[in-house]
């Protein structure tokens, strides 16, 4: 199975500041024959599903603000928050789906500093 | 707009069973793959199975491989989980998740989720 490990666990960031959030696979998540990254974001909030942000590695989902963006390629991908808001406080969850049998990273915990 | 609701959440006893419904509506029910995605009490997430959109192919994690069993009427838009010889460990709770890319039953991202419903194995 491939590993997914997010970096940290959880992060105090002041509202307005940028918030990063690390997710690394323990293969490349990369298909070569279409060049895309098999890698989502989701953002989670208590008693709720989680929703998706980001689907392979940088493409935006509808609806979702502009703030949310993902970067990265092969094994090391980033979410990044560039303006903390008080509603993004949540658990964002990294997910391969290069695999068939799919997984997700640990989760991390973003609250306002 | 996607709507995914799932039922039949309960307690049982361990090594009972249970089965699991997720009512779709908004999208062509058959024309995605559909998954089942668990998370046990304030713990992340855990892909548990999913179902191409025509039912023929069908995928699980070894967690729960002979266990349990993913299928869906079409017909009914209506996706299953059954769910035998559940333990303590499979306490949580149970998404349907429908696949954002692909029909044949690899999962891909998940664009749409259901509120869940809470499965918990205990005597």
């Amino acid at each position: 199975d491939i590993v997914m490990t997010q970096s940290p666990d959880s992060l105090a960031v002041s509202l307005g500041e940028r918030a990063t959030i690390n997710c690394k696979s323990s293969q490349s998540v990369l298909y070569s024959s279409n060049n895309k990254n098999y890698l989502g974001w989701y953002q989670q909030k208590p008693g709720q599903p989680p929703k998706l942000l980001i689907y392979w590695a940088s493409t935006r989902e509808s609806g979702v603000p502009e703030r949310f963006s993902g970067s990265g390629s092969g094994t090391d991908f980033t979410l990044t928050i560039s303006s903390l808001q008080a509603e993004d406080v949540a658990v964002y969850y990294c997910q391969q789906y290069y695999s068939t049998l799919t997984t997700f990273g640990q989760g991390t915990k973003v609250e306002i500093k | 707009e996607v709507q995914l609701l799932e039922s039949g959440g309960d307690l049982v006893q361990p090594g009972g069973s249970l089965r699991l419904s997720c009512a779709a509506s908004g999208f062509t029910f058959s024309s995605y793959a559909m998954n089942w995605v668990r998370q046990a009490p304030g713990k992340g997430l855990e892909w548990v199975s999913s179902i191409s959109a025509g039912g023929g192919s069908t995928y699980y994690a070894d967690s729960v491989k002979g266990r349990f069993t993913i299928s869906r009427d079409n017909s009914k838009n209506t996706l299953y989980l059954q769910m035998n010889s559940l333990r303590a460990e499979d306490t949580a709770v149970y998404y349907c998740a429908k696949n954002g890319a692909g029909d044949s039953g690899k999962s891909y991202y998940f664009d749409s989720w259901g509120q869940g419903t809470l499965v918990t194995v205990s005597s």
